[in-house]
């Protein structure tokens, strides 16, 4: 597609229910990233995806939060148990090294948790 | 630990104004340095990237001014709009395609 898509654009649940937020990357992009941007904070790293290499998973705040990458193409991003601090808008972003023009985002998925 | 701080946290300007937001970074090995700009209700977009081996960088009326000693660098918006107004994210990275290490953000306001 013409940019990097994330469903839902919104998603309210309530605390203790799972949620699964999905991304579609830009076609050909073999990097995939996954930010989390919470209110009045900056974008807080949570899992990278590179290729057919072992995803870099150093960001994840906790082992409720987790993603996979099917296919090499689109990527899900799963949260388990909810808690009212996962409230915040998750972001997707995609690049294809070598080139120098750094992450495409996505709109972001806004979760919220009730 | 913060290793990309930004200041100032909000900054209002009047057409035309040139503001300037700052960013201190603490990891000698970062070497990609990217600013971002994100409207409401979007994901950030790349505004304008730099590379240690330069001082500034200029695209359009972005202009990034780089220090490597002191291990800072800036955004500056010649002749600014209020179209630019936005939140602005600088960055860090070790090389172009990796895990981005971001400032908190600086709320820019041009007023008419």
């Amino acid at each position: 597609g013409a940019g990097v898509s994330q469903s839902p654009s919104n998603k309210v649940t309530e605390k203790g229910k799972d949620v699964e937020l999905r991304c579609d990357p830009i076609s050909g992009h073999t990097a995939l990233y996954w930010y989390r941007q919470s209110l009045g904070q900056g974008l807080e790293f949570l899992i990278y995806f590179q290729g057919n290499s072992a995803p870099d998973k150093s960001g994840l705040p906790s082992d409720r939060f987790s993603a996979e990458r099917t296919g090499g193409s689109v990527s899900t991003l799963t949260i388990q148990r909810t808690q009212q601090e996962d409230s915040a808008v998750y972001l997707c972003a995609s690049s294809s090294p070598p080139a120098n023009y750094g992450y495409t985002f996505g709109s972001g998925t806004r979760l919220t948790v009730v | 630990q913060q290793q990309v701080k930004q200041s100032p946290q909000s900054l209002i300007v009047q057409k035309g104004g040139i503001p300037i937001i700052n960013c201190a970074y603490e990891n000698t090995a970062f070497d990609y340095f990217p600013w971002y700009q994100q409207f409401p209700g979007k994901g950030p977009a790349l505004l304008i990237a730099i590379r240690p081996d330069v001082s500034e960088k200029k695209e359009g009326r972005f202009t990034i001014s780089f220090n490597k000693s002191a291990k800072q660098f800036s955004l500056h918006i010649m002749d600014s709009q209020p179209g630019d107004s936005a939140t602005y994210f600088c960055a860090a990275s070790k090389g172009s395609n990796y895990k981005l290490t971001f400032g908190k953000g600086t709320l820019l306001t041009v007023n008419p």
